[in-house]
């Protein structure tokens, strides 16, 4: 059962160039999202999306979008990367929202320069 | 500004003993609490999860939350260097149920 996988797992970016991390589940969860995690700051929403078909703005939404792509697939597209961007983003799933048990991806290391 | 605090610690306690970890919240409305805790250079795993106030058990784990004081608690019993990591806190905080984070707590268990 891989749970859930986004690639790639490291990046290195020039800014101003664009890329788009991937993230599948396979637990059939209608909820997933985006977080990124900077030193100190604990995990901050990007976006999420409650269903396929719907997406939503978290805490941190500029300089990202997001597709819903079908209920497995949620991608982060940065249009114009920024070193402001460099962190570790994390992808999740949920069964219904944020009070069932969340389930994370391993990470992806982005580093803008 | 709805926030989730808590000390970053490091906080250090020899094997064996207990690990006392503390989160604040200031959303009064708060409903549900969560701990996770995260291994360096992992992701996120949930430990457990308490929605009353009083005490919840789950092997060495006991979670604490007082509503009154706003505060949620986990315990740690029979620490091992296995529970060094940084625990995470993250709070339910409004009607979409999106989970406000912590910035964690990181805790070393020295044998």
């Amino acid at each position: 059962n891989a749970g859930v996988t986004q690639t790639p797992k490291f990046q290195v970016l020039k800014t101003g160039q664009s890329m788009t991390l991937q993230c599948a589940q396979d637990m059939n969860h209608n909820s997933m999202y985006w977080y990124r995690q900077d030193p100190g700051m604990g995990l901050r929403l990007i976006y999420y999306s409650a269903s396929e078909g719907t997406t939503d703005k978290g805490e941190v939404p500029n300089g990202y979008n997001v597709s819903r792509l079908n209920k497995r697939e949620f991608s982060l597209r940065l249009e114009s990367a920024a070193p402001s961007q460099t962190s570790v983003y994390f992808c999740a799933s949920s069964e219904v929202g944020g009070g069932n048990t969340i389930y994370f991806g391993e990470g992806s290391w982005l580093t803008v320069v | 500004q709805k926030e989730v605090e808590q000390n970053s610690g490091p906080l250090s306690v020899p094997e064996g003993a207990i690990a006392s970890l503390n989160c604040t919240y200031s959303d009064r409305g708060s409903q549900s609490f969560f701990w996770y805790r995260q291994y360096s250079g992992k992701s996120p795993e949930l430990i457990m999860f308490i929605y009353s106030n009083g005490d919840k058990e789950d092997g060495r784990f006991t979670a604490q939350l007082n509503k009154a004081s706003q505060y949620v608690s986990l315990l740690i019993r029979d620490s091992q260097p296995s529970d060094s990591a940084t625990y995470l806190c993250a709070v339910i905080v409004d009607s979409n149920y999106q989970l406000i984070w912590g910035a964690g707590t990181k805790l070393i268990i020295k044998p």
